[in-house]
Parts: C-alpha cells; structure tokens; sequence
C-alpha cells in the first residue's frame, strides 16, 4: 500500500519568515495530494490540495508543489504569523481520496514572536 | 450550518466493553471515513463507506465495527477485541467526486 513520510516532526521559524514542510510518496499511481492543518483538540482542516495534472498550485500566502519524478510534494507558507502555529499533514491517494487517505505524521509548526 | 458531528467529545469505558461513537453529517456527503489518531502518529484508516449499505476496510480494521444504515450517519463499534482502542477517533465525510474531506471534532476514548 501506500506510504507517506513528512518532515520535520517539528518546525519552528521566527514570525515573518517562510516556512517549508516536505512529504515523499511511494505509490507511482497516487494522484491526489491533500495538505491539513489542525489545531489543538480539534479535526484536521483542509488547506490546499494538488492534482498530479498540476506542478504547482498557489493560495494567497500557502502554496503547494509536487514533483511527480521524485515523488514528493512540498507546502510552502510565507509571511508566517502567529495563528499558522499548528500541526501540519500532508497525505496521498491513488483514488482521489474517495477510497481513503494516506497520511504523513505531521510537522508541529511553531511561529515565534 | 452544515457540517459533521462527533460525539461524545470524551469518552471513558472500562476494558472489555463494546463501545460506539457516534458520527453525524448534514453535508450531503456520499463518503465517510474513520480515522484513529496517536500522539506523534499520522492518522490511520479504520474504514469507510462510498455509499448506503456498505463499507471497506481501512489499513487497521480489526477490532472495529462500523454501520451504513443512513447517509448521514457513520458510527463507529469499537469492540473488546481492539487490543488498544485508547485514542482520538475522526470521523470525516467528502462528496465522491471532491475529496477535500470535512473533519468533525474527534471522541477521545480512554479505557481503564
């Protein structure tokens, strides 16, 4: 099956500054790359996503790029501020997520003041 | 407002009880999934369902019982064969074409 790494564990940059979280996929025929944040105690939120169609996929401060080749994909934030503290997952699918994601283990994002 | 609902937000059994977690949505959503979460773990799939009256099994199905009676409705049975069901338990639901997932809040389940 499927197999999702993500680093770091732990990512912590001054305020202002960008930050990068980097996930590996296995699966060749994965086609659908979710990227959710999540709060203390609460569920994961949908951020931004990309198709295998698409190299590079871009939302305001947050954007996303994937290398098919190399099979890793990359979310990029910057002007950090202190509300994007959180734990990040990125995750895969080879079914557009309709049969389930796989997902990495999560960055902990810390912004500091 | 439409979204997915999760209850209870805590839950403690003793061990060798059968337990449910309850998993409502008003989204209109086909599928609904299952995923348990573990400090310092990424979230893993327990099962899902794409339609009424059926349901997969996810990557770490044993010990788990599920039911697609209604659309919008998913619980979750965890049962006394789960060897270690304490965790933060997600339900989430998307429409079948769109698989950005909605997320409700999570049970937290503690057995003693």
């Amino acid at each position: 099956g499927e197999n999702v790494e993500q680093h770091p564990s732990t990512l912590s940059v001054q305020e202002g500054d960008s930050a990068v979280i980097k996930c590996t996929y296995s699966d060749s025929a994965s086609n659908y790359f979710p990227w959710y944040k999540q709060e203390l105690g609460k569920g994961p939120q949908l951020i931004i996503d990309i198709r295998s169609n698409v190299g590079e996929k871009k939302d305001q401060r947050i954007a996303v790029t994937l290398n098919k080749t190399a099979k890793h994909f990359s979310l990029h934030i910057t002007e950090t501020q202190p509300e994007d503290s959180a734990v990040y997952f990125c995750a895969a699918s080879t079914g557009g997520g309709a049969d389930g994601l796989t997902f990495g283990k999560g960055t902990h994002l810390i912004i500091q003041p | 407002d439409g979204g997915i609902t999760q209850s209870p937000k805590y839950l403690f059994r003793k061990e060798g009880q059968n337990v449910t977690l309850s998993c409502e949505q008003n989204l209109n959503h086909d599928a609904m999934y299952w995923y348990r979460q573990d400090p310092g773990q990424g979230l893993r799939l327990i099962y899902y369902s794409q339609i009424v009256n059926d349901f997969q099994k996810g990557d770490i199905a044993e010990g788990y019982s599920v039911s697609r009676e209604k659309k919008e409705s998913f619980p979750l049975t965890v049962t006394s064969a789960q060897k270690n069901p304490t965790a933060f338990y997600l339900c989430a639901s998307s429409i079948m074409d769109s698989a950005g997932y909605t997320f409700g809040s999570g049970t937290r389940l503690t057995v003693v």
